[in-house]
């Protein structure tokens, strides 16, 4: 049961440099999440997407960008790294958007450090 | 904007003891409240909570939503090592399902 897959586990990236988180699910959920937790922060959304073609941004959507082309995908995407956006990357997805009963399930996370 | 937040934010009991993790909350149309584990990974799913006063159990593990006051608590019976870890509570907000999570409460179980 792959659930919901990130790439890379792990990366360093210098400033200025851009890359792509990527995020794929194989339960054919509808809305996908995009968390960055810096320690003792807690989780905070990025951007999220209830379906493919519609995205919108969260609590901290900036120096981010997403896509969502096909409903299994839901890249995150750094332009311009900078090392405020030294974090742990989560990405979640859920069928029904977690009304009615569903819940969010979690990658297992992209250790982001940027120098 | 809608706020989560959890109490105390780090605590260290022993074998056996019960604790009772807080969570309250400030939100616009309010759907869910969810409980986390989180370990070293990712966070697991614990409970979900959508109607007042119904206990959610498993095992040592209940939570309860009070919509009155707000909050939920998570009370953990019988403590464990294993049970070291990271709380996060998280409220589902709005039409679009959003998460808005607080900032977890450590838990350190001694042997």
């Amino acid at each position: 049961n792959a659930g919901v897959t990130q790439t890379p586990k792990f990366r360093i990236l210098k400033i200025g440099q851009s890359m792509t988180l990527q995020c794929t699910q194989d339960m054919n959920h509808n809305y996908m999440y995009w968390y960055r937790q810096d320690p003792g922060m807690g989780l905070k959304l990025i951007y999220y997407s209830v379906g493919a073609g519609i995205t919108d941004k969260g609590e901290v959507p900036n120096g981010y960008n997403v896509s969502r082309s096909t409903t299994e995908d839901f890249p995150l995407r750094l332009e311009l790294a900078a090392p405020s956006q030294t974090s742990v990357y989560f990405c979640a997805s859920s069928r029904r958007g977690i009304i009615g009963g569903d819940e969010a399930f979690f990658g297992q996370g992209t250790r982001l450090t940027v120098v | 904007e809608d706020k989560v937040v959890q109490s105390p934010l780090s605590l260290v009991v022993h074998e056996g003891d019960t604790v009772t993790l807080n969570c309250s909350y400030e939100v616009t149309n309010f759907r869910s409240l969810l409980w986390y584990k989180q370990e070293k990974k990712a966070p697991t799913f614990l409970f979900m909570l959508t109607s007042s006063g119904i206990e959610k159990k498993s095992g040592r593990l209940s939570s309860i939503l009070d919509k009155k006051e707000l909050s939920s608590i998570l009370n953990i019976t019988a403590t464990q090592t294993g049970d070291s870890a990271i709380y996060l509570c998280a409220v589902l907000t709005g039409a679009n399902s959003k998460l808005t999570f607080g900032k977890g409460i450590t838990l350190s179980v001694r042997p």
